[in-house]
């Protein structure tokens, strides 16, 4: 298994751009979720999908689009871009089910965006 | 919603000390507590979590407490190494429909051994 992607790596954005965030994962997880990880300031949840057609806001929503057309993939997508957006970027999965620990988070590697 | 504190935000120890990083929850009812190593240019990796119905649990050099009347969990790393050298974040939150997706982190503690 590949667990958790995420591309692109480093992105820099200029304001007003828009752009995608990819994330996807081969362990047929049903939830998914968005964080941003700013200095400071721990891991903050943008956005987040109990499965596929489903989603909903987190923390730290505006700005910010969602879809989850399939189990596999869940995307986010900025719509405008703005300075205050850079940051770095984390997708995470895990199971639907309390059962045995399969609840663990597994965190993607992370895109770092900068918008100028 | 919850709100999650974390102390200390920077922590130095010698090699084979032990290391002890704080966190405190607001809401009474959350009850899955993570904690997570993040080394740099990485993605968080869960090292060990506690659920509200244990008080301590232990994985060779690292274990952790929780006290729910105090609304506080620690976590302990012994026999410290330079590779335990990171970022640690605890985290918090309620379990729902049967699964903790919603996590509230503290803002962290950069740990560093000293060979």
């Amino acid at each position: 298994n590949a667990g958790v992607t995420q591309t692109p790596k480093f992105q820099v954005l200029k304001t007003g751009q828009s752009m995608t965030l990819q994330c996807a994962q081969d362990m047929n997880h049903e939830y998914m979720s968005w964080y941003r990880q700013d200095p400071g300031m721990g891991l903050r949840l943008i956005h987040y999908s109990v499965g596929a057609g489903i989603t909903d806001q987190g923390e730290v929503p505006n700005g910010y689009n969602v879809s989850r057309s399939t189990t596999e993939d869940f995307p986010l997508r900025l719509l405008s871009a703005a300075p205050s957006q850079t940051s770095v970027y984390f997708c995470a999965s895990s199971y639907s089910v309390l059962a045995g620990g399969r609840d663990t988070q597994y965190f993607g590697p992370g895109t770092r965006l900068t918008v100028l | 919603g919850e709100n999650v504190e974390q102390h200390p935000s920077t922590l130095s120890v010698q090699e084979g000390d032990s290391a002890v990083i704080k966190c405190t929850y607001s809401d009474s009812a959350s009850n899955y507590f993570p904690w997570y190593k993040q080394e740099l240019g990485k993605g968080p990796q869960l090292i060990i979590d506690i659920r509200s119905n244990v008080g301590e649990k232990k994985d060779q050099r690292i274990a952790v407490t929780l006290n729910k009347t105090a609304k506080h969990f620690s976590l302990h790393i012994t026999e410290t190494q330079p590779e335990d050298s990171a970022v640690y974040f605890c985290a918090a939150s309620k379990s729902s429909g049967g699964s903790n997706y919603k996590l509230t982190f503290g803002k962290g503690t950069l740990l560093t051994v000293n060979p």
